[in-house]
């Protein structure tokens, strides 16, 4: 089935440093990839839809300048953390969908912790 | 807009026995797709089930079913003789029509499964 790797699983970076996080469709080609966050004990909330070859469309009250989101081929989405503070730790995760009605896959996620 | 409510947020069942999660939804879409989705505690998101609007027959995988009664916007989950490894956070989502991939969840339940 269709596999989405996310790397890494964890890191703890000091604030004011910048995380990239990668999100990689394996076995299947992703125009679109979506991020989320989430939150200890809370639901997932999408963040921005990555778009293969364009701009990221964001959800509303998410800083663009803040989370870069990069998604230069068709495998291949990546969130960079700019700057980042304690308030952004929190639990990110990618998602891509393969062809047809197929549901989302999802990566296994990665815990930032900003210290 | 859509709004995904999952009013329970933990369950505690005895092992071996079926267990229904709840999930109710509102949009305005004519067409538009509910997942389930189990969390473990390492944070992976595994698909379940997956249920369309126009779906005449409720959707089942396995010990999954799902109890979609469309008049009452409700898509219930059901598992039956549940097992220790079913303990996890079950997340109820909904797709917009299609082509607008995003995914919106509810809050999740807690479901955990007494030995």
């Amino acid at each position: 089935g269709a596999v989405v790797s996310q790397h890494p699983s964890w890191v703890i970076c000091k604030s004011g440093t910048s995380v990239k996080i990668e999100c990689r469709s394996l076995d299947f080609q992703a125009t679109t990839m979506f991020w989320y966050r989430q939150f200890p004990k809370q639901s997932l909330m999408l963040m921005a839809t990555s778009n293969e070859g364009s701009k990221a469309t964001y959800e509303q009250g998410v800083e663009k300048d803040k989370f870069l989101i990069n998604h230069a081929s068709l495998t291949l989405s990546t969130l960079t953390v700019t700057s980042a503070h304690p308030e952004d730790s929190s639990f990110y995760i990618c998602s891509a969908r393969d062809i047809g009605n197929s549901p989302l896959h999802f990566g296994n996620g990665t815990r930032l912790t900003v210290t | 807009a859509q709004k995904i409510t999952q009013t329970q947020p933990g369950m505690f069942v005895q092992e071996k026995e079926a267990v229904t999660l709840d999930c109710t939804y509102d949009t305005s879409d004519q067409s538009y797709g509910l997942f389930w989705y189990k969390q473990p505690s390492s944070g992976e998101m595994i698909f379940l089930i997956y249920q369309g609007s126009y779906d005449e027959q409720n959707a089942t995988e396995g010990r999954y079913s799902l109890n979609f009664q469309k008049a009452r916007k409700s898509a219930n989950l059901v598992i039956s003789a549940s097992q220790l490894g079913d303990s996890a956070m079950y997340f109820c989502a909904m797709r917009a029509p299609f082509g607008n991939e995003k995914l919106t969840f509810g809050t999740g339940t807690r479901l955990t499964i007494i030995p």
